[in-house]
């Protein structure tokens, strides 16, 4: 079956400039995460939703950063007013988790990332 | 906080050789953890996983056991492939209201034939 989706792949934009990036989960799964690859960073966690709810937002690395999630399916991360060090690879993650309470975590299943690039 | 420690690469093998990727957590309760492989221009995909302690994950030859003594989860393979060739990342997560991965830094594996 399909798996997670991410657009767009690659995105160039102007320092101040507001981006948008999307991903589309596994069909079925509850469970959205975000997370964010650099160089001098890693891997970061940036933001989990349970169905439309985003219990755990610790991960936003300033109030530039939203996301959203509409009708338990397609996630939208938002970084306004972009700067040089938001340019990293942004991932999505996603898995079944039914409850929020599962004593065990689930396996998540990447995307293949969106590549920001702020000049 | 809870974080995951790896050994820096990037590491160089030829193929056949014996291949161990150290990896140590600092973790509150007791945490399932997991190797997770970006092969070149891919996405991360899960390797192998433990979800408690002594639980060995094996997966396409590679092998990690979740030894709390130690807290360590160290990958191993005795005879690596230059289809090998990737980025590994150690991670941890638990479960209830959060469930999020803390990864490694990624461990860089080269396998020259």
């Amino acid at each position: 079956g399909a798996g997670v989706s991410q657009s767009p792949s690659n995105k160039v934009t102007e320092k101040g400039k507001d981006v948008e990036l999307r991903c589309d989960p596994i069909s079925g799964h509850t469970a959205l995460y975000w997370y964010r690859q650099s160089l001098g960073q890693g891997l970061e966690f940036l933001i989990y939703f349970q169905g439309n709810s985003a219990p755990d937002k610790s991960g936003l690395p300033s109030d530039r950063f939203s996301a959203e999630r509409t009708g338990g399916s397609v996630s939208t991360l938002t970084i306004q007013r972009t700067q040089q060090e938001d340019s990293a690879v942004y991932l999505c993650a996603s898995s079944p988790r039914l409850t929020s309470t599962s004593s065990l975590p689930d396996t998540q299943y990447f995307g293949p990332g969106t590549r920001l690039t702020v000049l | 906080g809870d974080s995951v420690t790896q050994m820096e690469g990037p590491v160089t093998l030829s193929e056949e050789a014996f291949l161990t990727i150290n990896c140590t957590y600092t973790a509150t309760g007791y945490p399932s953890l997991f190797w997770y492989v970006q092969y070149p221009g891919e996405g991360l995909q899960l390797l192998l996983k433990a979800t408690k302690a002594d639980d060995k994950g094996s997966n396409k030859g590679f092998e990690a056991t979740y030894r709390k003594e130690t807290t360590s989860f160290h990958l191993e393979k005795g005879s690596v492939q230059v289809s090998d060739s990737a980025v590994y990342f150690c991670a941890l997560s638990h479960g209830g209201s959060q469930g999020n991965l803390i990864f490694g830094k990624g461990t860089k594996l080269s396998v020259k034939p």
